[in-house]
């Protein structure tokens, strides 16, 4: 049976620290990672990882897959209260995507 | 582009009652899903489809759910008849392709009384 497993949980920092998210799975006919923020409402996309070793990074976010050891991590660094969601990691199984059960990450100011 | 556009936002209905959830995926994507989340159970796939043509239903519930896609820009899940239990957000998602990360709509909050 697929699983994806997300640590931790949750967790609280303050404005400026640096966090790390993550995301380790087993699940058959893997191609990629997704990586989703889910503020209030519908979850926005963050990255698609499909290759090893390969670091994608969107301003303060970035993120790492590793294929070997089924696991991914997302990195934000400088956080702010705006970076305040659930992170969300899926990744694939055959033809779709198993969601995790995410991290509720809370930036204090 | 709108984005997926889902409807309505919010639904209270009691049990029993058939429920309606729409969805218009973005043009030109192929792919839509019908996810459902819950705090117990995160997002769940219940279906979703290629070109308009049901490709995996194995998440969808029990027979109470259906799902259609009658043309590729409008999709609908029904629930007949409701149960509490049914009670979650219903998201719709489409992609352009399985290679890209999925658009997610606003959701549904259903809440079923």
């Amino acid at each position: 049976e697929d699983k994806v497993v997300q640590s931790p949980l949750s967790l609280v920092v303050h404005e400026g620290d640096t966090v790390t998210l993550n995301c380790s799975y087993e699940v058959t006919n893997f191609r990629s990672l997704l990586w989703y923020k889910q503020e209030k409402k519908a979850p926005t996309f963050l990255f698609m990882l499909t290759s090893s070793g390969i670091e994608k990074k969107s301003g303060r976010l970035s993120s790492i897959l590793d294929k070997k050891e089924l696991f991914s991590i997302l990195n934000i660094t400088a956080t702010q209260t705006g970076d305040s969601a659930v992170y969300l990691c899926a990744p694939s199984h055959g033809q779709n995507f198993v969601f995790g059960p995410g991290t509720r990450l809370s930036v204090l100011p | 582009d709108a984005g997926v556009i889902q409807s309505p936002r919010h639904e209270v209905t009691e049990m029993g009652q058939e429920v309606t959830l729409r969805c218009k995926p973005i043009s030109g994507h192929d792919y839509l899903f019908w996810y459902r989340q819950t705090m117990m159970r995160g997002l769940e796939l219940l279906i979703y489809f290629n070109n308009n043509v049901p490709i995996d239903d194995s998440g969808m519930p029990e027979d109470r759910f259906s799902a259609k896609m009658p043309n590729a820009s409008f999709s609908t899940l029904k629930i007949q008849p409701s149960e509490p239990r049914d009670s979650a957000v219903y998201f719709c998602a489409s992609s352009f392709s399985l290679n890209y990360g999925y658009t997610f709509g606003s959701g549904t909050r259903l809440t079923v009384v």
